[in-house]
């Protein structure tokens, strides 16, 4: 069964500064897509940044980029130079075609002043 | 390209009566599936149609049904509700491996 694990409930980070949330997950699969998604205190799902598994170079979308490890099931989010207007809950979440996404439980980022 | 739109935003109801949430996905989109959103159990897929059928289906009571129409629009139906059914549900559209979501509905069941 699919599996996303996000270890860090919280974090913080100072205004222009980096920060780096963390992601495992597991599949029995080869060929599957990882995403992040952030949602804001509006509740609006939005898409950060996606990354096809079987593609090794590092998706990046602007300030945000992510760590890729397929061999140790790793997705790390970065996020450069953050802004307060990137203070939302983050989640990881994995999608198999024929299957359904499924989310981590989350990681609530502040974005300090 | 309009984003995927829910309707209604936010709805009080009572325990035991039904309720019928909308989701109207990206244009030219022909899938849409459901999750709902508590802060105990996070984010759970609740069903997913393609083209008028249901894909997939997960693990919630036969009193969660959905449909698809012919052009795409999705309802999904809670009958009996419960006071646990109060949470967020959003409705996302998929483009090939990519879900984008809707704003949400909230449900509050006294």
């Amino acid at each position: 069964a699919q599996t996303v694990t996000q270890s860090q409930p919280e974090m913080s980070v100072q205004e222009a500064e980096t920060v780096t949330l963390s992601c495992t997950y597991d599949t029995s699969e080869s060929d599957y897509y990882l995403f992040w998604y952030k949602q804001p205190p509006s509740r609006q799902m939005i898409l950060v940044i996606r990354q096809e598994a079987y593609k090794q170079q590092n998706a990046t979308e602007n300030r945000f980029s992510v760590n890729f490890q397929k061999a140790a099931k790793s997705f790390s989010l970065k996020i450069s130079d953050s802004q307060l207007g990137d203070a939302a809950m983050y989640f990881c979440a994995l999608y198999e075609y024929g299957n359904k996404l499924v989310f981590g439980a989350g990681t609530i980022l502040r974005v300090k002043s | 390209k309009a984003g995927v739109t829910q309707t209604p935003r936010y709805l009080i109801k009572t325990r035991g009566q039904q309720v019928t949430l909308s989701c109207s996905p990206i244009s030219g989109h022909r899938s849409v599936s459901w999750y709902q959103q508590t802060p105990g159990q996070g984010l759970q897929f609740l069903f997913e149609y393609f083209s008028e059928t249901q894909r997939n289906k997960g693990n919630f009571p036969g009193r969660f049904s959905g449909r698809q129409f012919s052009n795409s629009r999705s309802e999904m139906n809670v009958s009996t509700l419960e006071l646990g059914d109060s949470a967020l549900y959003l409705c996302a559209s998929r483009s090939g491996d990519t879900q984008y979501f809707g704003p949400g509905t909230r449900l509050t069941v006294l």
